[in-house]
């Protein structure tokens, strides 16, 4: 696509549901990257695909937190049993071949 | 590891010249990214310096000195919608993950 789409927009959600928010990087990027901002916060690294491998999960806040590539494209990051500090924006990103890294306009979560 | 170290908050008058300064220390340099972050939005791409000097984009130029772990964004006639916040990030030394700084929030005023 034109650019890094990301779904759903919005998430409320009660404390300890499951959710999944999903990311579509622009077309041939084979970098994709997830973050997340707490409010008024800095950006938070969590994850780096290259294609369907992640070869950096470090940023992985704790094991609630996974995230799949599949076909090279499309990603999910999944939270299990959320908890109310969960809440923020998740941002995700891609990035082709030369570096730039490109964000979509978040998904926005909030844990109740 | 890195720090990456930025002003937290700085105001300029419309139609002024502003200048966002950034240092940082980083085991070894892919380059480093600027971005703009309105509130409730997405960061926006800017500007990537990899080699030492002065890259100018319309309003908005980045300047990188890389023995000095230094980088700066000016911004020249400033406009309100210039209100945001810039982020500088740079990759840590074998990899291309941007490590993002905390941002300098930038007030334009009449």
């Amino acid at each position: 696509g034109a650019g890094v789409s990301q779904s759903p927009s919005n998430k409320v959600t009660e404390k300890g549901k499951d959710v999944e928010l999903r990311c579509d990087p622009i077309s041939g990027h084979t970098a994709l990257y997830w973050y997340r901002q707490s409010l008024g916060q800095g950006l938070e690294f969590l994850i780096y695909f290259q294609g369907n491998s992640a070869p950096d999960k470090s940023g992985l806040p704790s094991d609630r937190f996974s995230a799949e590539r599949t076909g090279g494209s499309v990603s999910t990051l999944t939270i299990q049993r959320t908890q109310q500090e969960d809440s923020a924006v998740y941002l995700c990103a891609s990035s082709g071949v030369e570096n730039t890294i490109y964000f979509g306009e978040g998904s926005w979560l909030t844990v109740v | 590891g890195q720090n990456i170290d930025q002003p937290t908050e700085m105001t300029a008058t419309e139609g002024a010249i502003v200048q966002i300064n950034c240092t940082y220390q980083t085991s070894g340099f892919n380059g480093l990214f600027w971005y703009q972050q309105h509130a409730g939005e997405a960061p926006t791409f800017l500007s990537y310096n990899v080699l030492d000097g002065l890259e100018e984009k319309g309003r908005f130029s980045s300047f990188l000195s890389r023995s000095k772990g230094y980088s700066y964004l000016l911004l020249k006639e400033l406009q309100m919608k210039d209100s945001a916040s810039y982020l500088c990030a740079v990759p840590p030394g074998g990899s291309y993950i941007p490590t993002f700084g905390r941002g300098t929030s930038l007030i334009v005023h009449p």
